[in-house]
């Protein structure tokens, strides 16, 4: 069973580009969320979905969004990067009813430096 | 809110020793608990977990029992391995109703490096 899927592994962009970063969850998942992994604030959540919409969200400011499709893949995008958004970006997947939860698997992440 | 509070790391054990990592939790309503485990260069991987109160989750000979009356996870094993060198993180999800699961709150993490 593939497990959670995430590309690009590694990016480097300049200040101000934008990027997209992409998540392919475990098969059978509805569920994906979100975490910034930085060494000064730790884990932190960005954002969640099931079934294409948007169910819970972080403290990120608007320059941080994703979306979620049919088929349950998700693309989280940064827009006017700045030099602290560099960062391991985790993508999670979670399976079970929603009030039964049976755990979420993290991708192996994208690692955004920003130049 | 929600948080999670790890012992301070780094933790430095030569192998063979005794393992415990501290974790205790604040909560609005009822959280399900979690260990994951990171490897360098590599993302999370969930180590156990436990849903309720008293629940005892347990892989790969660690064990954590989740205590509601101390609100702690605490995360042991009796006999650690070189290869059990990584970064553990505590975390709890509180179910947000309809269908978000809700979100996980992780401790700050804690290093771990086991010793031949």
């Amino acid at each position: 069973k593939a497990g959670v899927t995430q590309t690009p592994r590694y990016l480097i962009k300049t200040r101000g580009q934008q990027v997209t970063l992409s998540c392919s969850p475990i098969s059978g998942h509805r569920s994906v969320s979100w975490y910034q992994q930085t060494p000064g604030q730790g884990l932190q959540f960005l954002f969640e979905y099931f079934s294409e919409t948007q169910r819970n969200k972080g403290n990120f400011p608007g320059r941080f969004s994703g979306r979620q499709f049919s088929n349950s893949r998700s693309e989280m995008n940064v827009s006017t990067l700045e030099l602290g958004d560099s960062a391991l970006y985790l993508c999670a997947s979670s399976s079970g009813r929603p009030g039964q939860l049976y755990g979420y698997t993290f991708g192996s992440g994208t690692r955004l430096t920003v130049v | 809110g929600n948080s999670v509070t790890q012992m301070e790391g780094p933790v430095t054990l030569s192998e063979e020793a005794f393992l415990t990592i501290n974790c205790t939790y604040t909560a609005t309503g009822y959280p399900s608990l979690f260990w994951y485990v990171q490897y360098p260069g590599e993302g999370l991987q969930l180590l156990l977990k436990a849903t309720k109160a008293d629940d005892k989750g347990s892989n790969k000979g660690f064990e954590a029992t989740y205590r509601k009356e101390t609100t702690s996870f605490h995360l042991e094993k009796g006999s650690v391995q070189v290869s059990d060198s990584a970064v553990y993180f505590c975390a709890l999800s509180v179910y947000a109703g309809g269908t978000s699961y809700g979100k996980l709150t992780f401790g700050q993490g804690t290093i771990l490096t086991v010793h031949p």
